[in-house]
This record gives structure tokens, sequence and C-alpha cells, in this order.
């Protein structure tokens, strides 16, 4: 069975930082895209970054782009998002996603149930 | 970017009903590369429509998709209890993937 799990989630101050982590299971980690998507009430869904199978492509959105980085580790079957110089407006639950097959980057068929991130003074 | 619009915001209906839930973006999406997800309070979206109009492993087949280039419609044929949720579609044709803000079905 295919699994995602998100942790890492906190309240932190503006301007500070954050590493999310999302562990998979159930499938062969280096052959799926791996992407990190937020969720705020009332505003929907936004991607925020992708990662390829061997790491070595990555997609940022403009919004985070210089201040998020993503990474995996193939040992931990984890991938890693590194958030820094947080704003206000990064708040919300952070999901992992992975697409349905190997020949794909989108869309996302299996998720994780989340972390959420607060960013506040 | 492309905006995705999904009308209407909210809809009141019944089980046994059939409704037709609308998507239109603001630029054609390329290759009709357009997903459909519901999802219910407290869960991760679950994928149900990808490519406009091929269902997701293991979704019934009372959804269905279809459109091309900026529109395009969920369908659900006969509404049971379990799909009163919100619906949300998603673009993935074009950088950067974006989604609409979904529409909510009520009983």
């Amino acid at each position: 069975e295919v699994q995602l799990v998100e942790s890492g989630g906190a309240l932190i101050q503006p301007g500070g930082s954050l590493r999310l982590s999302c562990a998979t299971s159930g499938f062969t980690f280096s052959d799926y895209w791996i992407h990190w998507v937020r969720q705020v009430p009332g505003k929907g869904l936004l991607w925020v970054a992708q990662i390829n199978g061997g790491a070595w492509t990555t997609y940022y959105a403009d919004s985070v782009k210089g201040r998020f980085t993503i990474s995996r580790d193939s040992a931990k079957n984890t991938v890693y998002l590194h958030m820094g110089s947080l704003r206000v407006e990064d708040t919300g639950l952070y999901y992992c996603a992975r697409p349905p097959n190997t020949a794909v980057a989108d869309p996302f068929e299996h998720w994780g149930r989340g972390t959420l991130v607060t960013v506040s003074s | 970017e492309i905006v995705l619009t999904q009308s209407p915001g909210t809809l009141s209906l019944s089980p046994g009903e059939r409704v037709t839930l609308s998507c239109r973006a603001s630029q054609s999406v390329d290759n009709n590369y357009l997903a459909w997800y519901q999802q219910k309070p407290g869960q991760a979206p679950r994928l149900l429509i990808f490519g406009a109009s091929y269902r997701a492993s293991g979704i019934p087949d009372r959804f269905s998709g279809s459109g091309s280039g900026t529109d395009f419609t969920l369908t659900i044929t006969t509404l049971e209890p379990e799909d009163f949720a919100t619906y949300l579609c998603q673009q993935y044709g074009r950088a950067p993937q974006t989604f609409g803000q979904g529409t909510k079905l009520e009983i």
C-alpha cells in the first residue's frame, strides 16, 4: 500500500526556518516525482514544489523560489521541504503527493494527511 | 499562470439527483491536462478524473469528466450520500499547475 506521511509542521515566527519531511513506503521511491502542495482554508490549494525520482530536477512556485528547497534521501525514502525566510502567507496545511504512475509528474493520486505550518508572531 | 474558475461555489442537492460542475480556464489547457478531485473535511483530496475524461483507479462510473480547451465539466449521474463534498479542478498542462477554488455540494 502506498503511504506518504508528513511531519515537521510547527508554529514559527516570521523570518524563521522549518524543515518538513514526507516519509514514503509501498512503492519504489526513486521511480516517482514527489510534490509539496499547500492548502489554506478559503484560499484553496497551491502547488509549492516538486522533485523527480533521481533528485536532479526540481521546480518551485514563484512565491517560494529562493526561500524553499526540496530534496530527497533515497536511503530513508523521504522527501524534505526546507523552508526559510518564512512569511505569514506561508501558513497552511502542507501535503506531499505522488502521481499515479512513473511516466508522469502529475496529477496527484496519492496524498499524505498533511502537516500544519503556522507563521505568526 | 492559468486561473481556474469553478461554478457554482455551493450547490444544494439531494441524493439521487444528477449534477454537473463547471471549471473554466483563463487560457487553453495544454493537452487537456485537467484533473478533478473530491475533498471531504479533514481529508486530503482524492483524485477522480485526469486528462479531462479518464477515471482514476477505483472511481465509480457515476463520475465522468468532459471538455477541452478552456471549458471542462464533471458530472455525477446519481448522487450518493458519500458524494456530498467539495470538488476541485486542477490544470497541470502548463507551469505552474493551478487549482480552482472548488464547488461544495451540500444536502
